[in-house]
């Protein structure tokens, strides 16, 4: 569980700001996904990446975006086109694309 | 592309009971089903996972059973223990698409002592 950290734990953001929330790993892994959760429902992907510089969208991609300079990070922004952005962020890492998948502890974002 | 559903949304059992949690999937090239449980704001952490070549899998109180037949799998926990409460949730993973996974809705599970 500690080799996959996310930053900050807290983040409040007002109407039309982007904001970046930060997942890093080191884990060596090679595979990256950010998910968003909301209350009462399961995770939805929203990026993936399964090597350094490349990206996929996931299921609800709009009004996010991504980039993997590392193979250790993966951080997410939350621009001002996500409409209704206030939920659970949570980052998560694999060895391969076929693995277990590990966990941050996540990011709970509020728009004020 | 995939769709997961998972029944039932809550469930409640005296402790030492057994508790069932099914899930189905649409996609049968998926090939990769873990199974994480949710406590409180925290993070999902795995507890059993299961591989589409194999037909059960069991780690002392908890099993996983896959129909790929039938598109189905659900996880078996017996002798329930209070700290067993929290949200369990299902997922699959498309065969071929970066290992990303689809989950299923949640289970609230309550243990009453």
């Amino acid at each position: 569980d500690g080799g996959i950290t996310q930053s900050p734990k807290y983040l409040f953001r007002k109407e039309g700001q982007n904001v970046t929330l930060s997942c890093e790993q080191n884990l060596n892994h090679d595979a990256m996904y950010w998910y968003r959760q909301d209350p009462g429902q399961g995770l939805r992907l929203i990026y993936y990446s399964q090597i350094v510089n490349d990206f996929q969208k996931g299921d609800i991609a709009e009004g996010y975006s991504v980039s993997r300079e590392k193979k250790e990070s993966f951080p997410l922004t939350v621009t001002s086109a996500q409409k209704n952005p206030t939920a659970f962020y949570l980052c998560a890492s694999s060895m391969g694309s076929t693995g277990e998948q590990f966990f941050g502890p996540g990011t709970r974002l509020t728009v004020l | 592309g995939e769709n997961v559903e998972q029944h039932p949304s809550t469930l409640s059992v005296q402790e030492g009971d057994s508790a069932v949690i099914k899930c189905t999937y649409s996609d049968s090239a998926s090939n990769y089903f873990p199974w994480y449980k949710q406590e409180l704001g925290k993070r999902p952490q795995l507890i059993i996972d299961i591989r589409s070549n194999v037909g059960e899998k069991k780690d002392q109180r908890i099993a996983v059973t896959l129909n790929k037949t039938a598109k189905h799998f659900s996880l078996h926990i017996t002798e329930t223990q209070p700290e067993d409460s929290a949200v369990y949730f299902c997922a699959a993973t498309p065969y071929n698409q970066g290992g990303k996974l689809i989950f299923g809705q949640g289970t609230e599970l309550s243990v009453k002592p």
